[in-house]
């Protein structure tokens, strides 16, 4: 049973680039998550997507953008890449948005450097 | 969601038993204690969830005081492997509550 996958796993980009992260979620999961994570912190929600439709947003610009896909693997893009966005970005999957306290897993992340 | 608090540091030596301490005296009635851990580097990893009842998996334990203001996370027998920032979240269930808001944690460092 995979779990949830990233690509890549590293990834250098230069100020005013754009970057696209990919997640497949674990299988049998139709919802997913991402979150930044800064270095010496928690990891901060971004948005989450079901159905194919972005359910609910954190405090992110509109600069950080994402797609859900009909088999629920999911991209986030990140327009004119500031500094400030060099973080861990982690995507998480789970069951089910109507409900339950069902947990999430995260994948390993994708490690982004912009320069 | 209700906001938790976490001492930043423990230390436990190995081989000893894992005691993790969260305090969430706003939570509301509706809403579970999770428990998640991240080992350097790599993506949280979930070890427990509950709602007042006490609740024991193959990782760990959560204890989950009566009126639910607080709960303590137990380790049994920590190894070196167990070294890593644990988060306590509180959320709520149903409908748009299915983000995790993560806290700084406590950084366990389990010794030789």
């Amino acid at each position: 049973d995979a779990g949830v996958t990233q690509s890549p796993t590293h990834l250098i980009k230069t100020r005013g680039q754009q970057v696209t992260l990919r997640c497949s979620p674990k299988s049998g999961h139709d919802t997913v998550s991402w979150y930044q994570q800064a270095l010496g912190q928690g990891p901060q929600f971004i948005f989450q997507y079901y159905e194919e439709e972005e359910r609910q947003r954190g405090n992110f610009p509109d600069r950080f953008s994402g797609h859900q896909f009909p088999n629920y693997s999911s991209e986030l893009n990140v327009n004119a890449l500031l500094l400030g966005d060099s973080a861990l970005y982690l995507c998480a999957s789970s069951l089910g948005f109507s409900g339950g306290p069902y947990e999430q897993y995260f994948g390993p992340g994708t490690r982004l450097t912009v320069t | 969601d209700a906001k938790t608090t976490q001492p930043p540091s423990m230390d436990c030596a190995e081989g000893r038993a894992a005691n993790l301490p969260c305090n969430h005296s706003t939570i509301s009635g509706n809403e579970y204690v999770y428990w998640y851990r991240q080992i350097h580097s790599q993506g949280p990893q979930y070890i427990i969830h509950g709602l007042k009842n006490n609740e024991t998996n193959e990782m760990a334990s959560l204890i989950i005081t009566e009126d639910r203001k607080s709960s303590t996370l137990i380790l049994p027998h920590a190894t070196l492997r167990d070294t890593a920032v644990y988060y306590c979240i509180v959320r709520a269930y149903g409908g748009a509550t299915n983000k995790l808001i993560f806290g700084t944690g406590t950084l366990l460092a389990v010794q030789p």
